[in-house]
C-alpha cells in the first residue's frame, strides 16, 4: 500500500472548516484513500474514503487531486467534538481479501474555542 | 445495533498470568481485526479473520499470542503469560468488504 504524509498537527478555530491535508504521490491507480479519526482513548472511528471523485456525506467532504497525488478532508463546520487524531489511509480493495488497514502517525487536530 | 463489543474494559494483571480478551462482532460482518495500540507504537494490526478463518496473522508479535474465532460472532486474543511490555489498548475490528472498519471501544490492558 502507499505511504501517506500528513502534518502532525493543525489548530482550527471553532466554526471554521478544518481543512486537513494528505500526501500520497506513490499511489496507485486501484488504491482507494480513507481517512478514519480517533478520539481521545476511544476506537478510530470511519469517515469517508474515495478513488478519484469527491465524496461527501454528513461527517466531511473528501477532494482529490486530479493527478491523485494529494487530499484534503474537510469538516465544514468544527466543533470542539472534532478534536482528534486523523489518519489518512491509501490500500488497495481487492475482491479477495487483503483487507487490512495500516494506520500511521496521522494529524492531531485541535479546535481551538 | 450495539457495534462491535469488547470486554473486558480494563484489565490488570500479573506478569506471567494469562489474560484474555473477548469481541463480539457487528452481525453480519464478515471481517474480524485485532489491533495493539501504544504511544511508542501507535496502532498496529495483529491479525486478521474472513469468514472466522485467520488470514494474516504477521503483526502476532510472538508465539505468546494467539487468537481464535470460533464462530462468526465471537473472537478472544490470549496472552500467555503475560508481560509487562504487553501493556496496551487492544481494539477489535469488524467490517464487510469493502466497506469501512468499525471499532470496539477497546481493553485497557495493564500488566504489572
Amino acid at each position: 500500500d502507499a505511504k501517506t504524509t500528513q502534518p502532525p498537527s493543525m489548530d482550527c478555530a471553532e466554526g471554521r472548516a478544518a481543512n486537513l491535508p494528505c500526501n500520497h504521490s506513490t499511489i496507485s491507480g486501484n488504491e482507494y484513500v480513507y481517512w478514519y479519526r480517533q478520539i481521545h482513548s476511544q476506537g478510530p472511528q470511519y469517515i469517508i474514503h474515495g478513488l478519484k471523485n469527491n465524496e461527501t456525506n454528513e461527517m466531511a467532504s473528501l477532494i482529490i487531486t486530479e493527478d491523485r497525488k494529494s487530499s484534503t478532508l474537510i469538516l465544514p463546520h468544527a466543533t470542539l467534538r472534532d478534536t482528534a487524531v486523523y489518519y489518512c489511509i491509501v490500500r488497495v480493495r481487492s475482491n479477495f481479501g487483503n483487507e487490512k488497514l495500516t494506520f500511521g502517525t496521522g494529524t492531531r487536530l485541535t479546535i481551538i474555542p | 445495533d450495539a457495534g462491535v463489543i469488547q470486554s473486558p474494559r480494563h484489565e490488570v494483571t500479573e506478569m506471567g498470568q494469562e489474560v484474555t480478551l473477548r469481541c463480539k462482532p457487528i452481525s453480519g460482518h464478515d471481517y474480524l481485526f485485532w489491533y495493539r495500540q501504544t504511544m511508542m507504537r501507535g496502532l498496529e494490526l495483529l491479525i486478521y479473520f474472513n469468514n472466522n478463518v485467520p488470514i494474516d496473522d504477521s503483526g502476532m508479535p510472538e508465539d505468546r499470542f494467539s487468537a481464535k474465532m470460533p464462530n462468526a460472532s465471537f473472537s478472544t486474543l490470549k496472552i500467555q503469560p503475560s508481560e509487562p511490555r504487553d501493556s496496551a489498548v487492544y481494539f477489535c475490528a469488524s467490517s464487510l468488504l469493502r466497506h469501512g472498519y468499525t471499532f470496539g471501544s477497546g481493553t485497557r490492558l495493564t500488566v504489572v
